[in-house]
């Protein structure tokens, strides 16, 4: 099944420790990103990557990390989490880019609680 | 001022009635419009594409005036399971970026 995988789902951390956030994705799709939803404020982008090794910074990069050292893996960093980051967190992916077609796949999301 | 707009909502419709949501965007230079839908809790999947000449599918039109720089999208007969929060999305031209509107809620009622 054609999917996009996220772990942890659910998790409640306290402010500093380190936390990834993994992302895989099973349809070889070269576009990779990861936006954050917040009430009242949307869906925004926190970075996203067009190709393994190339990642670029979204409207909300401020305080977290990626990599894409693999097609089918992307994961976001929190190196120091706050609390401000507490959010819930989207991976999607989408065949080649996103400006044709706007076809992204999500995965379920990660909700992430900074204490 | 947001680059893309939407009432809020929730929008309470019985079943059968048809309902329209607007939404406008602030850059004259964007490029591609989508409709999203969200389900509680749940990842956004692409609803349809908005074409500048309009497009339906089964029950759903989109629309798309770039003069007046809105997007509408228009859902006939509604049915329960329509309820949602619908997304509207919109991408500039050379931007690997997709910008999402903050989403119109939908209940539909028996």
């Amino acid at each position: 099944e054609a999917q996009v995988t996220q772990n942890p789902r659910y998790l409640i951390t306290v402010t500093g420790k380190k936390l990834t956030v993994t992302c895989s994705q099973n349809m070889n799709h070269e576009y990779m990103s990861w936006y954050r939803q917040d009430p009242g404020l949307g869906l925004r982008q926190i970075y996203y990557s067009m190709n393994v090794e190339v990642t670029d910074k979204g409207d909300v990069p401020e305080g977290y990390k990626v990599s894409r050292k693999e097609k089918r893996n992307f994961p976001l960093i929190l190196e120091s989490p706050s609390p401000n980051q507490t959010s819930l967190y989207f991976c999607a992916s989408s065949l080649g880019g996103v400006s044709n077609t706007g076809e992204l796949f999500f995965g379920e999301g990660s909700r992430l609680t900074v204490l | 001022r947001k680059e893309v707009e939407q009432d809020p909502g929730p929008f309470n419709v019985p079943e059968g009635a048809t309902v329209a949501f607007n939404c406008t965007y602030s850059n004259s230079a964007s490029q591609s419009f989508f409709w999203y839908r969200q389900d509680c809790r749940k990842e956004p999947k692409l609803l349809m594409s908005v074409y500048s000449s309009g497009n339906e599918d089964g029950r759903f039109t989109a629309q798309l005036n770039r003069a007046s720089q809105y997007i509408s999208l228009l859902i006939r007969d509604s049915k329960l399971s329509d309820s949602a929060t619908y997304l509207c999305v919109v991408n500039m031209a050379g931007f690997q970026k997709l910008v999402f509107g903050t989403g119109t809620r939908l209940l539909v009622s028996p």
